[in-house]
Formats: structure tokens, C-alpha cells, sequence
């Protein structure tokens, strides 16, 4: 069955970067994109980019251009995400979810059980 | 701008049915979107894409309790027989030109 399994919680301090990974398991990890959404405290899902796993092409929000960068390791089946000059507001809970196409629609059809993010001083 | 707009909270009887609504913005009518449910203290599961024709496909292993539909620019999630473990947050979310859109979620109680 088709698993994401992230790596653990993080504390970081202001200004530093974090990074979270994300395995992929029961599918061939390049035939499908990776997601990355993340959940402040209390608040709703925010989606913050993709990455196609085999020819490495990324795209990112608009929010998060130039913190963000989203990488893959393909022999082992990871996708990573990696966040810089953190502040307080980027405590939150990180998700890697895989992106499908199914006609018109791209959407999320399977979801990691996210990694707790906490940014403080 | 494509957004999605989802009423904050919703309410229903145990054993009760409820439907759940997600308004696409001006101009995107004729979008599909996908159902997402968060059951506390859990991460996002995929419900079911629900196309602009309002035929809808579930995810693996999502009760036949649970299906969707749609009228104009609205798309619905209706639950029935409503469980226990139903009480989540249910979030619509679309994708765009290269990003992806959540609506702002909904908080279903069973009462």
C-alpha cells in the first residue's frame, strides 16, 4: 500500500533553516509528484509546492519563493523540503502529500502523517 | 483569482445526513476539485475528486456513506448516516495555473 512516512519533529531558532523528508513507499516514487502543505496552528491547509520526482522540475507558491526548495534523493525513495530564515509564524505542521492528475483535476490522493515544525527563540 | 469559499462550521445528528458545500470563484465554474477530511489530531485523507460534471470517484477505502455532487459553481460532499467519527474538517481544494488551492475548510460536529 502506498505509505509516506516523514521524519520527526523539529525545534529551530529565527533565521535558521529546517529540513523535513518525506519516504515514499508501495508505488515507484518517480511516476508521481510530491506536495508539500503546511498547517499553522488553529488554521486551515496551505499548499506550498510540487516537485516531479524523475526530472527533478519544481514550482512553488508565491508565499514561500525564494525559502523554499524542494529536492528528491531517487535511490531511496525521498523527497525533502527544506525551509530557510525561519520566523515564529512558520510554526506549523508540514505535510508531503502525492500529486495525480486525473482529467482536469491535480489533487492529493495520498498524504504523510506530517512533522511538527516549531520556530522559537 | 480562483478561491474557494467553504462555510466555517456545520452541525448534524448523529445517524443524520449532511451536505457539505465548496463555491468555486467567478470564472471557474467548470472546475473539478477534490474532498480532503481531518479528523483531530490527524493528518489530511483524500475523500473523493468530484468533476464538473458532478460524477465524483472515491478514494481507497471511503464508505459508499460518503459521495458527491454539484450545481453550478457549487460542489457538495453529502454524508449520510452520520458516525461518531465523521466529526473532522473537511477541505475542498482545486489546483490552478501551477498551484494548488484549498478552500478555507469546514467543521462538521455531530451533535
Amino acid at each position: 500500500q502506498v505509505q509516506l512516512v516523514q521524519s520527526g519533529a523539529e525545534v529551530e531558532k529565527p533565521g535558521a533553516s529546517v529540513k523535513v523528508s518525506c519516504k515514499a513507499s508501495g508505488y515507484t516514487f518517480t511516476r508521481h509528484d510530491i506536495n508539500w502543505v503546511r498547517q499553522a496552528p488553529g488554521q486551515g491547509l496551505e499548499w506550498m509546492g510540487w516537485m516531479n520526482p524523475n526530472s527533478g522540475n519544481t514550482g512553488y507558491a508565491q508565499t514561500f519563493q525564494g525559502r523554499v526548495t524542494i529536492t528528491r534523493n531517487t535511490s531511496i525513495s525521498t523527497a525533502y523540503m527544506e525551509l530557510s530564515s525561519l520566523r515564529s509564524e512558520d510554526t506549523a505542521v508540514y505535510y508531503c502529500a502525492r500529486g495525480r492528475w486525473e482529467g482536469s483535476l491535480y489533487y492529493f490522493d495520498y498524504w504523510g502523517q506530517g512533522t511538527l515544525v516549531t520556530v522559537s527563540s | 483569482q480562483l478561491v474557494l469559499t467553504q462555510s466555517p462550521s456545520a452541525s448534524a445528528s448523529l445517524g443524520a445526513s449532511v451536505k457539505l458545500t465548496c463555491t468555486l470563484s467567478s470564472g471557474h465554474s467548470n472546475y473539478a476539485i477534490a474532498w480532503h477530511q481531518q479528523q483531530p489530531e490527524k493528518g489530511p485523507r483524500y475523500l473523493m475528486k468530484v468533476n464538473s460534471d458532478g460524477s465524483h470517484s472515491k478514494g481507497d477505502g471511503i464508505p459508499d456513506r460518503f459521495s458527491g455532487s454539484r450545481s453550478g459553481a457549487e460542489r457538495y460532499l453529502t454524508i449520510s448516516s452520520l458516525q461518531s467519527e465523521d466529526e473532522a474538517d473537511y477541505y475542498c481544494q482545486t489546483w490552478g495555473t501551477g498551484i494548488g488551492v484549498f478552500g478555507g475548510g469546514t467543521k462538521l460536529t455531530v451533535l
